[in-house]
This record gives structure tokens, sequence and C-alpha cells, in this order.
């Protein structure tokens, strides 16, 4: 069965210093991965989608980057954090593009900058 | 173990139609439930319930949470085949405010 993993659970960090976020997903061959940010009792907005290796799609201009070193592994990364980017942060995998497939959530990471 | 159950894992009716969509769960220190519609790259918010008994409703879709039996219901009216998605419940728990996913439940609306 598939498991999709997110490290570390909960992270606190001050201002200016760097961001590792890792998602990785066992049980599945080339899935589709997305990175989310979800606020606080609303809706998810989704930051970088892959649809393989190397390959990121970014779906808002932001203080954030994606990359995708392996298959199974999503890392999302930022060089210095601002305030604005404390939230809950979800990785999610899917075995297509479409809509119609079902997305699966991992159990996210929630971030505080300081 | 903390959990998020909905039924049906799949549905087919007919344009016109009311669906009904069941979502359990069993979390500690329940915070809040959500509801999202998938039909495109991303899901889209539905509607977020932290109170019994309260009905929360947008156009022909209505839900309402039972915090003592631990579910929630999403209806669906006068179903169209724009209705036709997964419909995705998560359930916000804990002091540290985790999330976990319903497995969805994927809706077909036949014209």
């Amino acid at each position: 069965s598939q498991t999709i993993h997110q490290w570390p659970a909960t992270l606190v960090q001050p201002v200016g210093s760097p961001l590792s976020l890792e998602c990785t997903v066992e049980g599945t061959s080339n899935p589709n991965l997305y990175w989310y940010r979800q606020a606080a009792g609303r809706g998810l907005q989704l930051l970088f989608y892959s649809v393989g290796i190397g390959q990121i799609s970014s779906e808002v201009p932001q203080n954030l980057s994606a990359s995708r070193p392996q298959d199974r592994q999503f890392i999302l990364s930022s060089k210095k954090l601002l305030l604005s980017d404390s939230g809950f942060y979800l990785c999610a995998w899917a075995a297509g593009t479409r809509g119609t497939d079902t997305q699966y959530f991992g159990p996210g990471t929630r971030l505080t900058v300081l | 173990e903390d959990k998020v159950v909905q039924s049906p894992l799949s549905l087919v009716v007919h344009e016109g139609d009311t669906v009904t969509l069941n979502c359990s769960y069993e979390v500690t220190n329940f915070r809040s439930l959500l509801w999202y519609k998938q039909e495109k790259k991303a899901p889209t918010f539905l509607f977020m319930l932290t109170s019994s008994g309260i009905e929360k409703k947008s156009g022909r879709l209505s839900s309402i949470l039972d915090k003592k039996e631990l579910f929630s219901i999403l209806n669906i009216t006068a179903t169209q085949t724009g209705d036709s998605a997964i419909y995705l419940c998560a359930v916000e728990y804990s002091s540290a405010s985790k999330i976990i996913f319903g497995s969805g439940t994927r809706l077909s609306i036949r014209p």
C-alpha cells in the first residue's frame, strides 16, 4: 500500500533562516506530487506540483521553491523565511494529473516563523 | 488511531437527484471539519464546521456536523453534471493542529 510521509511535523524558525521540508512517498512509482499551504480554517492553496524528477511547476509567486531530486521525494525550501511563510504545509501525491485523480495527503508540517 | 472515513467511496446518480455524502471521524481534541471539492488540480474549499447542529449552506450544497456521533454529512440537492468531482473531508485536531483527510467520495452525475 502507498504511504506518504512529511518531515518534520512541527517547525519553529526565525525570520531570515533557511527552510527545508521533506515529503516522501512509498509504494508507488512516478507519482505526481503537490505542495499546498492551508490557511487557518480556509482552503488549500496549491504552491507547486511535479509530474517527474526535476520537473516543477509553480502556481503562485512566493518566497518558496520546490525540488524533486528523486522520484518519490519532494522538497519545499526557502533561502530566507518571512513571517508570512508561517502556515500549515501539506504534501500530496496522485497517480495522474487529471482533476479526477484522487490526491492523497500527508500529515502536514506546521511552520511558525518568529 | 486517528482516522477519517468517508462513504460511499463512489456514487453515480442522475442529474436532478439529491445525494448525501458521509464523513465519520475518530480523533483526539477535535478542532474543525472541512469539506473540499476536487475537480481540477487542487481541491476547492466548501465548508468549515466547528459546532454541532448548525447547518452551513452554499447554494445547493449544505453540510452539518454531529460532534456527539462524530460525523458530518454533505448534501447536494438537484445535482448537476458540474457537481461531478471527488469530495474530500478533512478534520483538524489536537493541540498541535494536525489534519487528516478522508479518502474521498467520487461522485458522478449522469445527464
